[in-house]
């Protein structure tokens, strides 16, 4: 079984301060997370993804990951929020079965809110 | 321009009837899904194929069917049988076939509301 949990379901945060959004992950084996962001209405979009190496994964609009082996977490983070910032980010993580399907496990989602 | 639509935007469906939701992606992606997003409860899996001609339940298969006749259109149906049809449903489409971790790419959605 896997598991994802984000435990906030919001976050405040002021522009120009770092943010940081929380994910731990339960899963057998190696695991393998992303960042997904959510605007309103829309579709997910790909932030970033931890497969192996470094435990800082770099992603799009300035936004990176710290895998935590020891604590099981990718806690997601950017150093100054932007107002365009604000979304619904999902935290996901992923597992091979055999036959080759790749099952995903998305987290509830954290609204993140950036005020001007 | 290339990428994963989605058709309608917004669905009605009256009581009985049978609604088909419409995804296409010209990304060249052999692994295709279909998920429900109800507020406060994330993503959960209806279905996904990986290839042509094959699909296999998710997590929530009951009241809904799907079809992957092309590669590139993969259609859901909520049936009659599905007493709480009204969500944000979202297709999304991976390379398939890679042996590791893909990275899914997402339609903008549709949402069904029930009349």
């Amino acid at each position: 079984a896997q598991s994802v949990a984000q435990p906030e379901d919001q976050v405040n945060v002021a522009e120009g301060n770092p943010l940081t959004v929380k994910c731990t992950y339960s899963v057998s084996g190696n695991p393998y997370l992303f960042w997904y962001v959510q605007y309103p209405n829309r579709g997910l979009q790909f932030l970033l993804k931890y497969i192996t190496g470094d435990n800082l994964v770099k992603g799009s609009y300035g936004f990176e990951a710290e895998f935590n082996k020891s604590q099981t977490s990718f806690h997601l983070k950017k150093p100054s929020a932007l107002v365009s910032d604000s979304a619904l980010y999902f935290c996901a993580v992923s597992r091979l079965h055999s036959g080759g399907y790749q099952k995903v496990t998305f987290g509830t989602g954290t609204k993140l809110q950036v005020i001007p | 321009d290339g990428g994963i639509t989605q058709s309608p935007k917004y669905l009605f469906r009256k009581e009985g009837q049978n609604v088909t939701l419409s995804c296409e992606q010209n990304l060249n992606h052999d692994a295709m899904y279909w998920y429900r997003q109800d507020p406060g409860q994330g993503l959960r899996l209806i279905y996904y194929s990986q290839i042509v001609n094959d699909f296999q339940k998710g997590d929530i298969a009951e009241g809904y069917s799907v079809s992957r006749e092309k590669k590139e259109s993969f259609p859901l149906t909520v049936t009659s049988a599905q007493k709480n049809p009204t969500a944000f449903y979202l297709c999304a489409s991976s390379i398939g076939g890679s042996g590791g971790p893909e990275t899914q790419y997402f339609g903008p959605g549709t949402r069904l509301l029930v009349l």
